[in-house]
């Protein structure tokens, strides 16, 4: 099936920092979702982009869909502590039966000791 | 509006025993998903439905069974259970107009 890597795997913010993590694939998606999942929760979607070239802000998170199709990132700027957590990227087809995702493996942010 | 809720939150189960996991939504969604969590994985689709009476097969099936005989509910049977089979299991549900999927809070399965 279709894999999404997912990098980094795991990173270390300090407060204030601005942070980014981005997601390729092997094939198109026509919609690229970043989810933030906290500790014992089902994930949580932050922002959705519909348009190869879209860049689209929620608060101090920032996302573009990449030209090609097959990449997208994240960029937190002024970190905070309640940042830290498991990011997700996901990737959707059109007219997806279901509408059923295709996820990558998570960025897990941690805060520096 | 309690969104999407599953039970049990947490479960042990011996291999070869059976268990359903519970998931409803009040939303009307018409869409609804089962993913299952591994460390470094994400979320793999086990099993999704588009409706009530109509369930296909995702990603990783093996070893689940599901029905969607209401709108509402979405019930994954493990009817026997393997030690691969330990992961966080968690429900989905969307609207048929909208693809953005509301997840519920997960059940931890541990299977021995």
């Amino acid at each position: 099936g279709q894999q999404l890597n997912q990098s980094p795997q795991s990173m270390f913010i300090q407060e204030g920092e601005d942070v980014s993590m981005n997601c390729t694939s092997s094939s198109i998606f026509n919609t690229w979702l970043w989810y933030k999942q906290d500790p014992g929760e089902g994930p949580v979607l932050l922002i959705a982009l519909y348009k190869a070239g879209e860049l689209t802000s929620n608060g101090r998170l920032t996302a573009q869909f990449g030209i090609t199709r097959k990449d997208s990132f994240l960029n937190i700027s002024a970190s905070i502590p309640s940042d830290v957590g498991i990011y997700f990227c996901a990737g959707q087809l059109f007219k997806a039966a279901g509408n059923k995702l295709t996820f990558g493996g998570g960025t897990r942010v941690l805060v520096k000791p | 509006n309690a969104g999407v809720t599953q039970t049990p939150k947490f479960q042990v189960l011996k291999t070869g025993q059976s268990m359903t996991l519970q998931c409803a939504q009040d939303m009307n969604h018409e869409y609804m998903s089962w993913y299952r969590q591994d460390p470094g994985m994400g979320l793999r689709l086990i099993h999704y439905s588009v409706g009530a009476g109509i369930t296909d097969q995702g990603e990783v099936p093996n070893g689940y069974n599901v029905s969607r005989s209401t709108t509402e509910d979405f019930p994954l049977r493990l009817l026997s259970a393997a030690p691969s089979q330990t992961s966080v299991y968690f429900c989905a549900s969307s609207s048929r107009q909208g693809g953005t999927q509301y997840f519920g809070p997960g059940t931890r399965l541990l299977v021995l």
